[in-house]
């Protein structure tokens, strides 16, 4: 089955500065790559999600790049806010199967 | 989106019980899914929930263990069987449509003493 890889485990940057979470998987049949954001005590929030027919996609400050032949995907956040404090998964799936998540990265943002 | 409510919220059991989780959304949602959240852990998907047939489970989640039914395309339960301590986790619905983006319930903390 499906393997996820996700480093790093914990990720501390300045307020203001950018943050780089990256993720491989093992299975070259996974097409669809969603990343989550959980706060302490809440359920996991889709923030962005790629599909293999993509390279790169955008919203406003998050932007995920994928490398299918190197088989790994990245989240990058810039102009890092307080707000942006949380746990952040990466996540890989095949057509309409459930989704396979990497073990998180606790993103610390220092003021 | 969809909102969906899973109820218990949170419960405290003893071991050799049984809890049935219910899933509910407010719209009609193509795919369900269970997943399980260790205290501190990532999610690990227990089991995909199919409408009218058996659920589909991943290695290492059996029916006897996590019975799961989905009677309708709103409605899913999931039922922690014979538990023990090590059952304690928060455990999550999914639902998705066509779009395959999954988004999740609120989960339900379960404790088992």
């Amino acid at each position: 089955g499906e393997n996820v890889e996700q480093h790093p485990s914990t990720l501390s940057v300045q307020e203001g500065d950018s943050a780089v979470i990256k993720c491989t998987y093992s299975d070259s049949a996974s097409n669809y790559f969603p990343w989550y954001k959980q706060e302490l005590g809440k359920r996991p929030q889709l923030i962005i999600d790629i599909r293999s027919n993509v390279g790169e996609k955008k919203d406003q400050r998050i932007a995920v790049t994928l490398n299918k032949t190197a088989k790994h995907f990245s989240l990058h956040i810039t102009e890092t806010q307080p707000e942006d404090s949380a746990v952040y998964f990466c996540a890989a799936s095949y057509g309409a199967d459930g989704l396979t998540f990497g073990k998180g990265t606790h993103l610390i943002i220092q003021p | 989106s969809a909102v969906i409510s899973q109820k218990p919220s949170r419960d405290i059991c003893q071991r050799g019980t049984s809890l049935t989780i219910q899933c509910q959304v407010d719209s009609q949602v193509t795919m369900m899914f269970w997943y399980r959240q260790q205290p501190g852990q990532s999610l690990t998907l227990i089991a995909t929930a199919n409408q009218g047939s058996e659920a589909t489970y991943e290695s290492g989640f059996v029916i006897d263990k996590f019975p799961i039914s989905r009677p309708n395309l709103t409605f899913s339960t999931l039922t922690v069987s014979n538990m023990s301590p090590e059952d304690s986790s928060i455990y999550l619905c999914s639902v998705a449509n066509s779009g395959r983006e999954q988004y999740f319930g609120p989960g339900t903390r379960l404790t088992v003493t």
